[in-house]
């Protein structure tokens, strides 16, 4: 069984703070996609990793995806309010198709 | 449709009774996922169509689970006899094709409570 284990589980950080949030698992990826949820909403897809270190940027969002794809981070700059949320790393299960296999998730709030 | 929809939005039900969910994928996609999430958790596969196939159901807990999609659109996931374990979210998700690279897009999801 591929497992993912995100770190911490928890934040909670002033708005102009800086965060990295961690997904790590003991099985090589494919690739890894990062999520985020907000109350009451679906997960939604903010960005898909593919070659070992690589770096993606999406504006204040740092994703990085280990050299040996077992692992991945997400770094926030100078976090805000509407960064909160639920972070999800998910990763596709090299046995099933395109079944995902999610982490536990971390849960930041940002407060102002 | 704009995106993917559920109904109902939200289910109580008594232990022992049978419910059933209904997921609305985005008409052009293939590949149609069912998952399950507890409060504040990532959510767990439970099973996946490719059209109307359902090639893997090893994430349903047990065989009161069922989904069915017989004309590779809408699907269902029923639950017989319910039991308060059951009681989580139910999110249906859908992509364009198998790949694992193709992004899934996630419908809101039923709240089912088991009384």
């Amino acid at each position: 069984t591929q497992l993912l284990e995100q770190s911490p589980q928890f934040l909670s950080i002033q708005e102009g703070e800086n965060l990295t949030v961690y997904c790590n698992s003991s099985s090589v990826f494919s690739s890894l996609q990062w999520y985020r949820q907000e109350p009451g909403e679906g997960p939604v897809l903010l960005v898909t990793v593919v070659t070992g270190g690589e770096v993606k940027k999406l504006k204040r969002l740092t994703f990085q995806f280990g050299d040996a794809r077992k692992d991945s981070s997400l770094h926030i700059t100078a976090a805000q309010p509407g960064d909160t949320g639920l972070y999800l790393c998910a990763g596709p299960n090299n046995n099933a198709g395109n079944m995902l296999t999610f982490g536990g998730g971390t849960r930041l709030m940002v407060k102002p | 449709g704009a995106g993917v929809s559920q109904s109902p939005r939200y289910k109580v039900t008594k232990r022992g009774q049978d419910v059933t969910l209904r997921c609305d994928p985005i008409s052009s996609h293939a590949t149609l996922y069912w998952y399950q999430q507890a409060l504040g958790q990532g959510p767990e596969f439970l099973t996946y169509f490719n059209y109307e196939a359902q090639p893997d159901k090893s994430g349903l807990p047990s065989d009161r689970f069922s989904a069915e999609r017989p004309e590779g659109s809408i699907s269902t996931l029923t639950i017989q006899r319910t039991e308060q374990r059951d009681s989580a979210m139910y999110r249906c998700a859908s992509s364009p094709s198998v790949m694992a690279t193709d992004t899934q897009y996630f419908g809101p999801g039923t709240r089912l409570t088991v009384l």
